[in-house]
C-alpha cells in the first residue's frame, strides 16, 4: 500500500522567513506533484516532478525530488501572506494512473 | 490549458434522495476520469477511476452501489450519490486525464450537504 506523509501538518510562519515542507512516500514512484488548495476551493497545480533530482522553481516556491530517498521537499523563501493555503503532495502509484495524496500542510503566514 | 468543469458547484439535498454530479473536460478528451472525496480539513481520498465506455474501478471501502459512476463519453463522467445520508456530506472533486498529458486536471469541486 502506498502511503504519503507530509510534515509538518500545520505551519505558522512569519513573513520573510524560509521554511521547508517534507513529503515522504513508501513505495516506488517516479512522478510527484505539488498542489495548492485555498479554503473552499479545488486544487491548483504547482509542480510536476518527473525524475530523480528534479528541481523546479516558481516565485518563492521551489520543489525537489529524491526518488532514492522517496522524498520531496517544497521550500518556501521569504514567505508572504499570499502563500497562506494548504499544500498537498501527491504521488503517482507506480504503473497505475492513481494519485495518492499526502496528508496536507496548512500554511499560515503572518506579518 | 486543459479545463475541467463540475456541475453543480454546490447542492443541498434531503436524506434518502439521490444527487448527480457532472464532470466535463471542456477542451480535451479524457480517457480516464477520477473521483475524489474530501472531508473538512482532510486530504483528498480517491473514490474511483473510470475509463470511457467501461465500468468504474472503486477503491477499497467505497460502496459501488451507493456511488454510481458513469463515463459514457470522452468528455463526461457522472457521479450519482444514491440514498444520500448526512455522512455523505463532503467536497467531491473530479479530475480528468488524457494519456498525452502527465497531469490530471482537477475540476472546481462540488460541495454536497445532506440534511
Amino acid at each position: 500500500e502506498l502511503k504519503v506523509e507530509q510534515n509538518p501538518l500545520f505551519l505558522s510562519m512569519q513573513e520573510g522567513k524560509n521554511y521547508t515542507i517534507y513529503c515522504n512516500y513508501s513505495t516506488t514512484s517516479d512522478r510527484l506533484y505539488w498542489y495548492r488548495q485555498d479554503p473552499g476551493k479545488s486544487l491548483e497545480s504547482l509542480f510536476v516532478l518527473l525524475s530523480n533530482g528534479a528541481v523546479k522553481q516558481e516565485g518563492r516556491l521551489m520543489a525537489s525530488l529524491d526518488t532514492k530517498a522517496r522524498l520531496s521537499t517544497l521550500h518556501i523563501t521569504a514567505a508572504v501572506h499570499d502563500l497562506s493555503a494548504t499544500y498537498f503532495c501527491a504521488v503517482l502509484f507506480y504503473n497505475t494512473d492513481k494519485l495518492i495524496f499526502g496528508t496536507g500542510t496548512r500554511l499560515q503566514v503572518f506579518p | 490549458g486543459a479545463v475541467v468543469s463540475q456541475h453543480p458547484s454546490w447542492v443541498i439535498c434531503k436524506s434518502g434522495t439521490s444527487v448527480k454530479i457532472e464532470c466535463r473536460s471542456l477542451d480535451f478528451q479524457a480517457t480516464t476520469m477520477f473521483w475524489y472525496r474530501q472531508f473538512p480539513k482532510q486530504s483528498l481520498m480517491l473514490m474511483a477511476t473510470s475509463n470511457e465506455g467501461s465500468k468504474a474501478t472503486y477503491e477499497q471501502g467505497v460502496e459501488k452501489d451507493k456511488f454510481l459512476i458513469n463515463h459514457a463519453s470522452l468528455t463526461l463522467s457522472t457521479l450519482t450519490v444514491t440514498s444520500a445520508h448526512p455522512e455523505d456530506s463532503s467536497f467531491y472533486i473530479c479530475s480528468a486525464r488524457d494519456q498525452r498529458f502527465v497531469e490530471q486536471y482537477f475540476g472546481p469541486g462540488t460541495r454536497l450537504t445532506v440534511t
